[in-house]
């Protein structure tokens, strides 16, 4: 069975400042895994996924994520935080392999706070 | 182009009462999702559906909850005799087909006094 964790349900960073959300998965095929963000009051956005092609992959508003098989792990990374930035982000696994990209599970996500 | 529309955005509803939510995919989509998403956790999976049929309801919690998608467009989500611990985020993501992009909806709070 598919799962995920991420660790840490609080983040703050400085603007300016390295963002790192980490998020640990577990499954039992080659998992396809996706990072959402949730802006106050609005729906969530796909930011990037990953579906075994490149382990590093971009996205959206200067992200990025490194599939690292050998530790299970899918971290979110931004080289400099924006204020902006400021909202709740997800990671999620696909539902068995090469399976839906909409039947998912969530972890519980990661708040981040950016301080001017 | 429109988004995921979801109706209502709020819903009040008493203990033991039926309500229905909405979902109007993107146009053309033939994949829908349900989710439920409660304070402080990541959304729940609920059921999916592909055309007209539910391709997948394993989440649904129990018989109280159904969905149905009888034109392959607009869902709708049906709670009976809900129960306070039924009061969550309510969202509805659409996407092409089951192996493309999922796009939300702005989701139903659905409160349960």
């Amino acid at each position: 069975a598919q799962s995920v964790t991420q660790l840490g349900s609080h983040v703050s960073v400085s603007e300016g400042a390295l963002v790192l959300l980490r998020c640990n998965y577990s499954s039992s095929v080659p998992p396809y895994l996706f990072w959402y963000v949730q802006y106050p009051n609005q729906g969530l956005q796909l930011l990037l996924k990953y579906t075994s092609a490149a382990t590093l992959v971009k996205g959206i508003n200067g992200f990025e994520a490194e599939f690292k098989k050998s530790e299970t792990s899918f971290h979110l990374t931004k080289p400099s935080a924006h204020m902006s930035d400021a909202a709740e982000y997800f990671c999620a696994v696909s539902v068995g392999y090469g399976g839906s990209q909409g039947n998912l599970i969530f972890g519980k996500g990661t708040k981040l706070s950016v301080k001017p | 182009g429109a988004g995921v529309s979801q109706t209502p955005s709020n819903k009040v509803t008493e203990k033991g009462k039926y309500v229905e939510l909405r979902c109007d995919p993107i146009s053309g989509h033939t994949a829908l999702y349900w989710y439920r998403q409660s304070l402080g956790q990541g959304p729940e999976f609920l059921i999916y559906f592909q055309g007209t049929g539910a391709a997948d309801d394993s989440g649904l919690p129990n018989d109280r909850f159904f969905a149905v998608r009888p034109e392959g467009s607009v869902s709708t989500l049906k709670i009976q005799r809900t129960e306070r611990g039924d009061s969550a985020v309510y969202l509805c993501a659409s996407s092409y087909s089951s192996s493309t992009e999922a796009f939300f909806g702005q989701g139903t709070r659905l409160t349960v006094v």
